[in-house]
């Protein structure tokens, strides 16, 4: 079947440094794959897109990187600040254009610490 | 928020009673989407609808139903609430331009 897997535990990173999020997925051949930011009590924010044909994209502090050979996305935030701290959460669509929906990973729970 | 907005916001409602959410949107999106997001399972695709009067299942479909007669609204019904139904509900849109999904503040509903 196909699965989406995060980092489940909360990953705690000094301010400063840079904190990397792992998306790894089984049983899909996506087209693109995306990352989501998510305070608490709020809906996600779509932070960036990389698609299959890309090796790297950036904006800003954020990096994300994408393997289709290991099935595998990074997500990088360099010089990370409290502000940074939320949850991340890589989605796939199934089909290739989105439009029937998205299948998102469990997220994973980044704290920064001052 | 895009210009989406979820009614209620919080809601508690007993085992047996239907229950009816909205979505409303004011960007002109041709599709959306209805989500349930709990602890240990992150967010599940209930619905979508591709067009007014055009809406499919998602992956946790059972127990709900839709409908969208205008662009902006796509309401979202428990004909008959469940103490499982307990979730976290976001409403999103999409647009064929950019393929990010943009999300509603969510509907608590507890189920009791």
């Amino acid at each position: 079947s196909q699965k989406i897997e995060q980092n489940s535990e909360a990953l705690n990173i000094q301010e400063g440094k840079t904190a990397t999020l792992t998306c790894n997925y089984t049983n899909y051949s996506p087209a693109y794959l995306q990352w989501y930011r998510q305070d608490p009590g709020r809906g996600p924010v779509f932070l960036l897109l990389i698609r299959e044909n890309e090796k790297e994209k950036r904006k800003e502090r954020l990096k994300v990187t994408f393997d289709t050979t290991l099935k595998q996305s990074l997500f990088h935030i360099t010089a990370s600040q409290p502000a940074d701290s939320a949850t991340y959460l890589c989605a796939l669509a199934p089909s290739g254009g989105g439009a029937d929906g998205l299948t998102f990973g469990k997220g994973t729970h980044l704290i920064i610490q001052p | 928020d895009a210009g989406i907005t979820q009614s209620p916001r919080h809601k508690v409602t007993e085992t047996g009673t239907p229950v009816t959410l909205r979505c409303h949107q004011t960007e002109n999106h041709r599709y959306m989407y209805w989500y349930r997001q709990d602890p240990g399972h992150g967010l599940r695709l209930i619905h979508y609808s591709y067009g007014v009067k055009d809406t499919d299942k998602g992956e946790v479909s059972d127990g709900y139903s839709v409908s969208r007669s205008k662009t902006e609204d796509f309401l979202l019904t428990l004909e008959s609430a469940t103490s499982s139904q307990t979730s976290v509900y976001f409403c999103a849109t999409h647009t064929r331009d950019s393929y990010e999904q943009y999300f509603g503040p969510g509907t608590r509903l507890t189920v009791t």
